[in-house]
C-alpha cells in the first residue's frame, strides 16, 4: 500500500538553526499538506500546497517557515531559524482528492529545539 | 469553518459498541464530516465521511441527522487496539482540502 514517508524521524538542533524537513507523498497525489503537534496538544494545520504553489497557511506559518517541492517527488519544510517553541512532532500529508475527506498523513518528524 | 464539540474522553470495554458524538451547529450547506483516529506518535489515519444520513465502510458507521447539527461515529465491537484519539472534524472543500483538527475524544478500551 503507497504510504507517505518522511524523514528524519527525530532531529534534534540547536535554536537559531535551520531546519529542513523531507516528505515524499505518494506518487500520483497532487495536493500536500504540513501539520504540528506539539505533545499533548491537538494537530494544528500549518500550510497547504497545490500546483506548486502555496493554496493557503496558518497563522503559525510566518516567515521561517517556507515549503518547496524541488522535484518530482519530495516536497520540504524549511524552518529557517528554530525557535524552542518549533518542537514539535511535523506531520506531512497528501491527497488525490481532497474532496473526499482523505489525507494520507505521513509518521511524522520529531524536531526537538534546544 | 464550523467548531465542533466531542467528549474529551470515553471508556469502553472489548466487544462493545462505541459511539462518538460530534456537535458542529454552525454546519454550512457546504460543509462534509470527517473522522480521523490517531495513535500516538503516529500521524492522523482517515475513517470515514459523510453529508448526511448514514455511511458505512469496514471500519465504522457515520450517522448524521437531518439537521446536520451532530454527527456520531459508532464502531462497533472495539478492541485493545482501537485506544486512540479520534477527531471529529468539519470540511469545506472550497477551502483547499485543508482539514482542521479540534482536541478530539480519547478513547480507551480495556480488556
Amino acid at each position: 500500500e503507497p504510504e507517505v514517508t518522511q524523514t528524519p524521524s527525530h532531529q534534534v538542533t540547536q535554536m537559531g538553526q535551520e531546519v529542513i524537513l523531507r516528505c515524499v507523498p505518494i506518487s500520483n497525489h497532487l495536493y500536500f499538506y504540513w501539520y504540528r503537534q506539539i505533545l499533548g496538544q491537538k494537530v494544528e494545520f500549518l500550510v497547504s500546497f497545490y500546483n506548486n504553489e502555496i493554496s493557503e497557511k496558518s497563522e503559525i506559518f510566518d516567515d521561517q517557515f517556507s515549503v518547496e517541492r524541488p522535484d518530482g517527488s519530495n516536497f520540504t519544510l524549511k524552518i529557517r531559524s528554530t525557535k524552542l517553541e518549533d518542537s514539535a512532532m511535523y506531520f506531512c500529508a497528501s491527497s488525490r482528492d481532497p474532496s473526499t475527506g482523505e489525507l494520507f498523513f505521513g509518521e511524522g518528524s520529531r524536531l526537538t529545539v534546544l | 469553518l464550523a467548531k465542533t464539540t466531542q467528549p474529551i474522553s470515553m471508556d469502553s470495554y472489548e466487544g462493545q459498541e462505541v459511539n462518538i458524538t460530534c456537535s458542529h451547529n454552525n454546519i454550512a450547506t457546504n460543509d462534509y464530516i470527517t473522522w480521523y483516529q490517531q495513535f500516538p506518535s503516529q500521524g492522523p489515519r482517515f475513517i470515514i465521511q459523510g453529508y448526511k444520513t448514514k455511511v458505512t465502510n469496514e471500519v465504522a458507521s457515520l450517522f448524521i441527522p437531518a439537521d446536520r447539527k451532530s454527527s456520531t461515529l459508532s464502531l462497533p465491537r472495539v478492541s485493545l487496539s482501537d485506544t486512540a484519539v479520534y477527531y471529529c472534524l468539519v470540511a469545506n472543500y472550497n477551502q483547499g482540502g485543508k482539514l482542521i483538527f479540534g482536541q478530539g475524544t480519547e478513547l480507551s478500551v480495556k480488556p
